[in-house]
This record gives structure tokens, C-alpha cells and sequence, in this order.
């Protein structure tokens, strides 16, 4: 198969606080993984490359140091909200590039996010 | 710029109807087209193409790319409520694996 989790599943916060949000593939290995933002009734939107051991790279427009992302072993990527503010508040997807399988990524279940 | 255009943008048909969507993009460096499928969460993989002409199938579901023309279609006959959905369409760079999304279908199958 090729599963990925993401943990927690939904997450209601305070503005100002920090939200760390993982995605783990569970029976592969990702050298790569991404991260999507999703408002309502709309697309998926990327956000940044996470690959692993090095630097995660963003897309125009999203800010690094308000999006950290750590990439620090084959199944692991995790994504902090930084300081989130109520216009954070999104579903957040992530996937990871099985490359067992044609390089096809899958995806996580995602992650609500509520900032109040 | 990339770019992926789904049409229509929602359809809603009555269980029993056959439905085309379709996928039509402009992309440097194409590696692969492909078919999500997401109802509430994230989405789920239904197909990979990269190849013109070979239509893939899974149950009622069969896809079809032309790498001339562009575009791509994913069909469904014989729909059921269960596939009330939107479909996305991302089409995959050979550079780094970005997907590009399309903004989706909406299908609504009404019993």
C-alpha cells in the first residue's frame, strides 16, 4: 500500500500561538514531500518541497519563517504553523512521493486548522 | 505560466447517467497527468497517465490522455451516489514532481 498519516487531524488555536502539524508515509519511504493549502471550494494550493536532509523549498508568496518545515528522516515531514493568525486558518494537506510506485504521490487525510 | 483548466466546474446527473470531465492543461516539461478523486479529506489517487492513447480502468472509471491536443478525460458510467465528489486534475512537471492542480468538478449524483 502506500498510507500517509497526518496528525492531529483538526487543531483549534489561540492567535499567536504556534501549531505543529506532521505527515508521516507509513509503508514507504519519501525522499520528497509536499505541503497544500486548501480554502473552501477551492483547489489544492502548494506551498512548499520537502525534501529530506536539506531545506524545504517554498512556493511565491509563502513565507518561510511563518511556515517551517523539517524534513529530518524518510517518513517524516512536519509543517509548524508560526505566530498563526485567524487568515492561517485552512485545511492542510501534505503528500509524499512514493517512489516504489511511479513516483505517484499520495496524499495525507489533511488537517483543519482554526485560529481564533 | 501552468496551467490546468477542468471542465465543467460541477455537474450533477442522476444515478444511473454516464459523465465525462474533462482536464485540459499547458505545462513546460510534462511528465504525467492525473486523476484525484476527494469527497470531505484529502484526496485519493484514481489514475497516473503518461503515456497518449491508453486508456486506464478501474471498475466504472477509465481515463484517456492526448498529448497532442492536451487535454485529458476521465469517464464514469453507471454512477452511483457514492461518487458524488470533486475530481481533481494535476498535472506533474519532470523537475522536482510539483503538481499542478486544476480547480476541480464538482459531481453531484442524485438518486
Amino acid at each position: 500500500g502506500a498510507v500517509v498519516s497526518q496528525h492531529p487531524s483538526w487543531v483549534i488555536c489561540k492567535s499567536g500561538t504556534s501549531v505543529k502539524i506532521e505527515c508521516r508515509s507509513l509503508d514507504f519511504q519519501a525522499t520528497t514531500m509536499f505541503w497544500y493549502r486548501q480554502f473552501p471550494k477551492q483547489s489544492l494550493m502548494l506551498m512548499a518541497t520537502s525534501n529530506e536532509g536539506s531545506k524545504a523549498t517554498y512556493e511565491q508568496g509563502v513565507e518561510k519563517d511563518k511556515f517551517l518545515i523539517n524534513h529530518a528522516s524518510l517518513t517524516l515531514s512536519t509543517l509548524t504553523v508560526t505566530s498563526a493568525h485567524p487568515e492561517d486558518s485552512s485545511f492542510y494537506i501534505c503528500s509524499a512521493r512514493n517512489s516504489g510506485m511511479g513516483d505517484t504521490q499520495y496524499f495525507g487525510p489533511g488537517t483543519r486548522l482554526t485560529v481564533l | 505560466e501552468d496551467k490546468v483548466v477542468q471542465s465543467p466546474l460541477s455537474l450533477v446527473v442522476h444515478e444511473g447517467d454516464t459523465v465525462t470531465l474533462n482536464c485540459s492543461y499547458e505545462v513546460t516539461n510534462f511528465r504525467s497527468l492525473l486523476w484525484y478523486k476527494q469527497e470531505k479529506k484529502a484526496p485519493t489517487f484514481l489514475f497516473m497517465l503518461t503515456s497518449s492513447g491508453i486508456e486506464k480502468k478501474s471498475g466504472r472509471l477509465s481515463s484517456i490522455l492526448d498529448k497532442k491536443e492536451l487535454f485529458s478525460i476521465l469517464n464514469i458510467t453507471a454512477t452511483q451516489t457514492g461518487d458524488s465528489a470533486i475530481y481533481l486534475c494535476a498535472v506533474e512537471k519532470t523537475s522536482g514532481s510539483r503538481l499542478t492542480f486544476g480547480e476541480g468538478t464538482q459531481l453531484t449524483v442524485n438518486p
